[in-house]
Protein backbone atom coordinates (compact mmCIF):
# COMPACT_ATOMS: atom_id res chain seq x y z
CA UNK A 1 0.00 0.00 0.00
CA UNK A 2 1.37 3.75 -0.86
CA UNK A 3 2.64 5.97 1.81
CA UNK A 4 3.66 9.21 2.80
CA UNK A 5 7.53 8.96 3.74
CA UNK A 6 9.17 11.27 6.01
CA UNK A 7 12.71 12.15 6.90
CA UNK A 8 14.55 12.34 9.17
CA UNK A 9 12.65 10.34 11.59
CA UNK A 10 14.86 12.82 14.30
CA UNK A 11 16.39 15.71 13.99
CA UNK A 12 18.66 17.07 16.88
CA UNK A 13 19.21 21.15 16.23
CA UNK A 14 20.69 23.65 17.91
CA UNK A 15 18.53 27.23 18.47
CA UNK A 16 18.85 29.88 15.81
CA UNK A 17 19.47 27.02 13.01
CA UNK A 18 17.79 26.54 10.41
CA UNK A 19 15.96 23.38 9.65
CA UNK A 20 14.22 21.60 6.75
CA UNK A 21 12.24 18.35 7.08
CA UNK A 22 11.41 16.18 3.87
CA UNK A 23 8.30 14.17 2.63
CA UNK A 24 7.71 12.56 -0.17
CA UNK A 25 3.74 12.17 -0.24
CA UNK A 26 1.83 9.43 -1.93
CA UNK A 27 2.81 9.37 -5.87
CA UNK A 28 -0.71 10.52 -7.33
CA UNK A 29 -1.83 12.47 -4.24
CA UNK A 30 -2.32 16.39 -5.44
CA UNK A 31 -2.68 17.95 -2.22
CA UNK A 32 -0.04 18.25 0.14
CA UNK A 33 -0.16 18.99 4.24
CA UNK A 34 2.19 19.76 7.42
CA UNK A 35 0.91 19.44 11.13
CA UNK A 36 2.93 19.23 14.10
CA UNK A 37 2.31 17.74 17.52
CA UNK A 38 3.86 18.93 20.43
CA UNK A 39 4.50 16.53 22.89
CA UNK A 40 1.60 15.12 24.82
CA UNK A 41 -1.12 17.66 23.26
CA UNK A 42 -3.58 17.14 19.64
CA UNK A 43 -2.33 17.62 16.53
CA UNK A 44 -2.31 20.87 14.93
CA UNK A 45 -2.40 21.90 11.07
CA UNK A 46 0.32 24.12 9.82
CA UNK A 47 -0.17 24.67 6.12
CA UNK A 48 -1.72 23.36 3.07
CA UNK A 49 -0.27 23.22 -0.41
CA UNK A 50 -1.98 22.80 -3.99
CA UNK A 51 -0.71 23.54 -7.63
CA UNK A 52 3.10 24.87 -5.77
CA UNK A 53 0.99 27.10 -3.52
CA UNK A 54 0.03 27.82 -0.42
CA UNK A 55 -3.35 26.82 0.08
CA UNK A 56 -4.04 27.67 3.77
CA UNK A 57 -1.87 28.46 6.83
CA UNK A 58 -2.81 28.51 10.68
CA UNK A 59 -1.55 31.40 13.30
CA UNK A 60 1.39 28.79 13.96
CA UNK A 61 2.53 29.15 10.11
CA UNK A 62 4.57 32.28 10.45
CA UNK A 63 7.32 34.11 8.78
CA UNK A 64 9.88 32.02 9.95
CA UNK A 65 7.96 28.77 8.16
CA UNK A 66 8.32 28.28 4.75
CA UNK A 67 7.19 25.39 2.19
CA UNK A 68 8.22 23.83 -1.02
CA UNK A 69 7.83 21.36 -3.75
CA UNK A 70 11.33 21.17 -5.27
CA UNK A 71 10.84 18.17 -7.51
CA UNK A 72 8.05 15.82 -8.65
CA UNK A 73 8.40 13.66 -5.43
CA UNK A 74 9.73 15.83 -2.45
CA UNK A 75 7.92 18.36 -0.17
CA UNK A 76 9.66 20.08 2.50
CA UNK A 77 9.41 22.26 5.24
CA UNK A 78 11.65 24.78 6.28
CA UNK A 79 11.92 26.36 9.70
CA UNK A 80 14.56 29.40 9.28
CA UNK A 81 15.56 30.38 12.71
CA UNK A 82 14.55 27.49 15.19
CA UNK A 83 13.54 28.23 18.50
CA UNK A 84 12.87 26.00 21.66
CA UNK A 85 9.14 26.37 21.39
CA UNK A 86 9.36 24.49 18.04
CA UNK A 87 10.18 21.49 19.34
CA UNK A 88 7.63 19.11 18.13
CA UNK A 89 6.37 16.20 16.07
CA UNK A 90 6.17 17.32 12.35
CA UNK A 91 3.90 15.27 10.28
CA UNK A 92 3.35 15.08 6.85
CA UNK A 93 0.10 14.21 5.09
CA UNK A 94 -1.24 13.86 1.44
CA UNK A 95 -4.80 13.34 0.01
CA UNK A 96 -6.27 12.56 -3.46
CA UNK A 97 -8.60 15.52 -5.07
CA UNK A 98 -9.92 14.09 -8.16
CA UNK A 99 -11.74 17.42 -8.58
CA UNK A 100 -14.04 17.16 -5.67
CA UNK A 101 -14.15 18.88 -3.08
CA UNK A 102 -10.94 18.52 -0.96
CA UNK A 103 -11.70 19.63 2.42
CA UNK A 104 -13.22 16.03 2.96
CA UNK A 105 -11.02 14.10 1.10
CA UNK A 106 -8.86 11.32 3.24
CA UNK A 107 -5.52 12.61 4.00
CA UNK A 108 -2.87 9.81 4.84
CA UNK A 109 -0.09 10.71 7.48
CA UNK A 110 3.61 9.83 7.64
CA UNK A 111 5.39 8.31 10.75
CA UNK A 112 6.83 11.99 11.07
CA UNK A 113 9.91 14.17 11.93
CA UNK A 114 10.70 14.46 15.36
CA UNK A 115 12.05 17.58 15.69
CA UNK A 116 14.30 19.03 19.09
CA UNK A 117 15.75 22.39 19.69
CA UNK A 118 18.61 22.58 21.65
CA UNK B 1 -13.14 28.72 14.66
CA UNK B 2 -13.99 25.17 14.57
CA UNK B 3 -13.21 23.16 18.04
CA UNK B 4 -13.28 19.64 18.40
CA UNK B 5 -13.70 18.02 22.03
CA UNK B 6 -12.95 14.37 22.74
CA UNK B 7 -13.49 12.39 25.61
CA UNK B 8 -13.00 10.16 27.53
CA UNK B 9 -8.91 11.21 27.57
CA UNK B 10 -8.29 7.62 28.71
CA UNK B 11 -10.22 4.38 28.29
CA UNK B 12 -9.63 1.10 29.91
CA UNK B 13 -11.29 -1.75 28.21
CA UNK B 14 -11.08 -6.38 29.06
CA UNK B 15 -10.37 -7.74 25.71
CA UNK B 16 -14.10 -8.95 23.87
CA UNK B 17 -15.50 -5.71 24.95
CA UNK B 18 -16.73 -2.68 22.92
CA UNK B 19 -15.47 1.07 23.32
CA UNK B 20 -16.68 4.18 22.57
CA UNK B 21 -15.09 7.17 21.96
CA UNK B 22 -16.99 10.50 21.54
CA UNK B 23 -16.11 14.04 19.71
CA UNK B 24 -18.16 17.63 19.35
CA UNK B 25 -17.40 19.74 17.01
CA UNK B 26 -18.52 23.56 16.98
CA UNK B 27 -18.74 24.33 13.54
CA UNK B 28 -21.84 23.39 11.85
CA UNK B 29 -20.32 23.79 8.29
CA UNK B 30 -18.02 20.85 9.14
CA UNK B 31 -18.98 18.19 6.69
CA UNK B 32 -16.13 15.79 7.36
CA UNK B 33 -14.82 13.65 10.57
CA UNK B 34 -12.13 11.09 10.15
CA UNK B 35 -10.74 9.14 12.99
CA UNK B 36 -7.17 8.06 13.45
CA UNK B 37 -5.37 5.33 15.61
CA UNK B 38 -1.96 6.39 16.35
CA UNK B 39 1.00 3.66 17.63
CA UNK B 40 3.40 4.24 19.37
CA UNK B 41 6.34 6.11 17.20
CA UNK B 42 3.88 6.38 14.29
CA UNK B 43 2.17 8.81 12.36
CA UNK B 44 -2.00 9.09 12.79
CA UNK B 45 -3.35 6.20 10.77
CA UNK B 46 -7.01 6.84 9.02
CA UNK B 47 -9.32 4.06 10.28
CA UNK B 48 -12.59 5.06 9.17
CA UNK B 49 -14.32 8.43 8.09
CA UNK B 50 -17.74 9.71 7.35
CA UNK B 51 -19.14 12.40 5.51
CA UNK B 52 -22.18 14.72 6.72
CA UNK B 53 -24.78 12.92 4.24
CA UNK B 54 -24.91 9.83 6.30
CA UNK B 55 -25.67 8.85 9.96
CA UNK B 56 -23.41 5.84 10.25
CA UNK B 57 -20.82 4.04 8.77
CA UNK B 58 -19.44 0.15 9.68
CA UNK B 59 -16.03 -1.26 8.83
CA UNK B 60 -16.26 -4.75 10.50
CA UNK B 61 -15.44 -4.02 14.12
CA UNK B 62 -15.04 -0.25 13.53
CA UNK B 63 -18.58 1.97 13.33
CA UNK B 64 -19.02 5.88 13.15
CA UNK B 65 -21.49 7.83 13.86
CA UNK B 66 -22.92 11.08 13.62
CA UNK B 67 -25.46 13.39 14.88
CA UNK B 68 -25.37 16.92 13.14
CA UNK B 69 -28.10 18.40 14.95
CA UNK B 70 -26.29 17.62 18.19
CA UNK B 71 -23.16 18.25 16.47
CA UNK B 72 -21.41 15.32 17.66
CA UNK B 73 -19.75 11.82 16.31
CA UNK B 74 -18.87 8.73 17.96
CA UNK B 75 -16.59 5.62 17.29
CA UNK B 76 -17.20 2.32 18.18
CA UNK B 77 -15.19 -0.35 18.35
CA UNK B 78 -16.77 -3.91 19.12
CA UNK B 79 -14.98 -6.84 20.39
CA UNK B 80 -12.08 -5.23 21.25
CA UNK B 81 -8.09 -6.67 21.10
CA UNK B 82 -5.01 -6.08 22.61
CA UNK B 83 -3.61 -4.60 19.03
CA UNK B 84 -6.77 -2.01 18.98
CA UNK B 85 -4.84 -0.66 22.33
CA UNK B 86 -3.91 2.95 21.28
CA UNK B 87 -4.29 6.42 20.53
CA UNK B 88 -7.20 7.42 18.99
CA UNK B 89 -8.25 10.86 17.05
CA UNK B 90 -11.38 12.44 16.10
CA UNK B 91 -10.84 15.44 14.03
CA UNK B 92 -13.46 17.35 11.37
CA UNK B 93 -12.97 19.73 8.17
CA UNK B 94 -14.96 22.58 7.19
CA UNK B 95 -16.66 22.51 3.80
CA UNK B 96 -14.86 24.91 1.55
CA UNK B 97 -11.51 24.70 3.91
CA UNK B 98 -8.80 23.76 2.04
CA UNK B 99 -8.17 20.37 3.85
CA UNK B 100 -7.86 21.74 7.47
CA UNK B 101 -8.17 19.58 10.27
CA UNK B 102 -8.93 20.12 13.13
CA UNK B 103 -8.07 17.72 16.00
CA UNK B 104 -9.49 16.46 19.29
CA UNK B 105 -6.99 15.73 22.11
CA UNK B 106 -7.04 12.24 21.75
CA UNK B 107 -8.51 9.33 23.80
CA UNK B 108 -5.41 6.46 24.88
CA UNK B 109 -7.45 2.77 24.99
CA UNK B 110 -6.30 0.20 26.61
CA UNK B 111 -7.49 -3.32 25.83
CA UNK B 112 -6.52 -5.66 28.35
CA UNK B 113 -6.62 -9.53 27.70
Amino acid sequence: EPEVTQTPSHQVTQMGQEVILRCVPISNHLYFYWYRQILGQKVEFLVSFYNNEISEKSEIFDDQFSVERPDGSNFTLKIRSTKLEDSAMYFCASSDGGGREYSNQPQHFGDGTRLSIL
Amino acid sequence: GENVEQHPSTLSVQEGDSAVIKCTYSDSASNYFPWYKQELGKGPQLIIDIRSNVGEKKDQRIAVTLNKTAKHFSLHITETQPEDSAVYFCAASRRGSQGNLIFGKGTKLSVKP
